[in-house]
This record gives structure tokens, sequence and C-alpha cells, in this order.
């Protein structure tokens, strides 16, 4: 069975730092890997999607992600985070071969502190 | 171009009662999804419909179906309604042209159950 695990179900950290949200993967075949954004009493926003292309992925809002094949992760990283930031980010796996199947990861919910 | 709609934005029932969710995809996108997040769950996946068949269901008892209309449009329905039915439920749209194709959320329908 295909799992999402994110690490950390509550990340902070302070205006201006980096941003890092972890994804791991359990896959035999490397699956397409996105990330989404839920900002409260919304629906989820995508924010990049890596699709056997380049390994970094470059999204919106000025995030990124890298995926290592090695590592089976799909880590989410920002420079410099925004107070704007402050949401839940959920990764998600389609593995080859299922159609459009998505699997979520359960979220990390990301405050940014003044 | 009119993201993915979802009706109603709120629903409050009581445990037995029958609910009713609707979605409407993107123009054009021709399959629709729908998630259940309840807290603390993450996005648990419930049914995938295009061109008006089911072709996967997530692993949820028989009194959760649904259904999609010719004009892609797609209902939920939950049967005898239990606490733990209470959640935000999530639809999703895409085209399927192939493996990776995004998948678009609506905002949601927050079902309560009393």
């Amino acid at each position: 069975a295909q799992s999402v695990t994110q690490l950390g179900s509550h990340v902070s950290v302070s205006e201006g730092a980096l941003v890092l949200l972890r994804c791991n993967y359990s896959s035999s075949v490397p699956p397409y890997l996105f990330w989404y954004v839920q900002y409260p009493n919304q629906g989820l926003q995508l924010l990049l999607k890596y699709t056997s292309a380049a390994t970094l992925v470059k999204g919106i809002n000025g995030f990124e992600a890298e995926f290592k094949k090695s590592e089976t992760s799909f880590h989410l990283t920002k420079p410099s985070a925004h107070m704007s930031d402050a949401a839940e980010y959920f990764c998600a796996v389609n593995p080859p071969n299922t159609g459009n199947q998505f699997y979520f990861g359960t979220g990390t919910s990301l405050t940014v502190i003044p | 171009e009119a993201g993915v709609t979802q009706s109603p934005t709120h629903l409050i029932k009581t445990r037995g009662q029958q609910a009713t969710l609707r979605c409407s995809p993107i123009s054009g996108h021709t399959s629709v999804y729908w998630y259940q997040q309840a807290l603390g769950l993450g996005l648990q996946f419930l049914l995938w419909y295009d061109e008006g068949e089911e072709r996967n269901r997530g692993n949820f008892p028989p009194r959760f179906s649904g259904r999609q209309f010719p004009n892609y449009s797609s209902e939920l329905n939950v049967n005898a309604l239990e606490l733990e039915d209470s959640a935000l439920y999530l639809c999703a749209s895409s085209l399927v042209q192939g493996a990776a194709d995004t998948q678009y959320f609506g905002p949601g329908t927050r079902l309560t159950v009393l």
C-alpha cells in the first residue's frame, strides 16, 4: 500500500527564516509528487508538482521542493518565511499505473512567528 | 475561469439522517474526486468518478455513495449519518490526460452531525 509521511504535524518558524517541511513516500517505483497548501476555511491549492523531469521543482509563492529517490523524499522549502505562509501543507503522491489516484499525508501546520 | 464549486458551505444534520453534498467541476474536467478531511486525519480518499462511472472508492462503508451527472457535476450521499462523519468534505476535479494530472479543489462542505 502506498503511504505518505509528513514528519512534524506542527512547524513554527520566525519570519524571514528558512521553511522546511518534510515528506517521505513509500513506493518501489518513484511516483508523481505534489505539495498543496490549505489556508483556513479554504480548499487545497497546488504549490508544485514533480513529474519525473527536473528533480528540483519550483512552485508558487517562492516555494520549491527537491525529489531525492535515494531518500524517498520530497521536502518543501522556502528561503524566507512570510507571515502569509501560515497555513496547512499537504504532500501527496500519485503512484504510477494507478490512474489519477492520489494519496495524501496528514498535513503539517506552519506557524510563522513575527 | 470558474474553479470547483461546492454546495452547501455548511450542513448540519442529526444522527441517522442523510446528507447530500454537491460539486461542480472546472469546465472541461471530466473527473471528480471526493475526500473526507476529519480533524487530525488529513485527507481520506472517498470516491473517484470519471465520465459518469465510478472508477475507484476508498475504504469507506457503502453508506457513502455518489454519482456523476452527464454535465460532470457530482453528488455525494451519506446515509445513516454517524457522529464521526462530521468533517470537511472536499471535492476536486481534473482532466484525465495521463498520469500526474493536477487535482483542483473546491472550498469544501463542512458537515456537522449532532
